[in-house]
């Protein structure tokens, strides 16, 4: 059965410190995608990246950056330089398959950002 | 750049009665996800819609149903309600891949209140 965890249920820091925001996932599928969703304070649900299972190249977009290991069946994500406006839920999710598949969410990290 | 809309964005309605939530996705984009996020709780998946058939279905109660209408549009309609349907329900659109997965992207969903 495919499944999502993020131990990490609440993370606080101060601004400009880096933070990592871990992601544990299982499934039987060789063929897979894995996804990072942010969530801020309004409540809607904001894509941030999306990777398929045979590309396991890490990815930097300005301050986000994202370490995908497929030996530990992880996909962390690093946010450098933390500001406020990245306090938020971030949610990561695994889909298998196809098109119109669900999407698995794990039960989210909260990150809180103090000036 | 479209995105997903959901109307209406706020609902408060009486246990036992009916309730109808409604998805326009983003224009091209031929899936449609329903998913409903308790309080502090990760989204669930409910039912998704490609090319207007039922796709894949989640943990959706028999009181739900939904349907994908000509347009791409979907609605959720949701009857008996019940105290613990109290949720934001968020829809959401993906355009068919290549690759056949593709990036759900979300509404602003609807909170529903029942009282």
């Amino acid at each position: 059965a495919q499944k999502v965890t993020q131990a990490q249920t609440e993370i606080s820091v101060v601004e400009k410190e880096d933070v990592t925001l871990d992601c544990v996932y299982e499934t039987r599928d060789t063929t897979y995608y894995l996804f990072w969703y942010k969530q801020p304070p309004s409540g809607e649900l904001v894509f941030l990246i999306r990777r398929n299972s045979f590309d396991e190249q890490n990815e930097i977009s300005g301050r986000y950056s994202w370490n995908f290991q497929k030996s530990t069946s992880s996909f962390n994500f690093t946010i450098t330089a933390s500001q406020v406006v990245d306090s938020a839920v971030y949610f990561c999710a695994l889909s298998e398959g196809q098109a119109g598949t669900a999407l698995i969410f794990g039960k989210g990290t909260t990150l809180s950002v103090s000036s | 750049a479209a995105g997903v809309i959901q109307s209406p964005r706020h609902l408060i309605k009486e246990k036992r009665e009916t309730a109808t939530l409604k998805c326009y996705p983003i224009p091209r984009h031929d899936t449609v996800y329903w998913y409903q996020q308790g309080p502090g709780q990760d989204p669930q998946f409910l039912i998704s819609f490609y090319e207007k058939m039922q796709s894949d279905k989640g943990s959706i109660p028999d009181r739900f149903s939904a349907q994908q209408f000509s347009d791409y549009h979907s609605e959720l309609n949701m009857s008996s309600l019940e105290l613990g349907d109290s949720a934001l329900y968020f829809c959401a659109s993906s355009p068919l891949g290549l690759d056949f997965i593709d990036t759900q992207y979300f509404g602003p969903g609807t909170r529903l209140t029942v009282l």
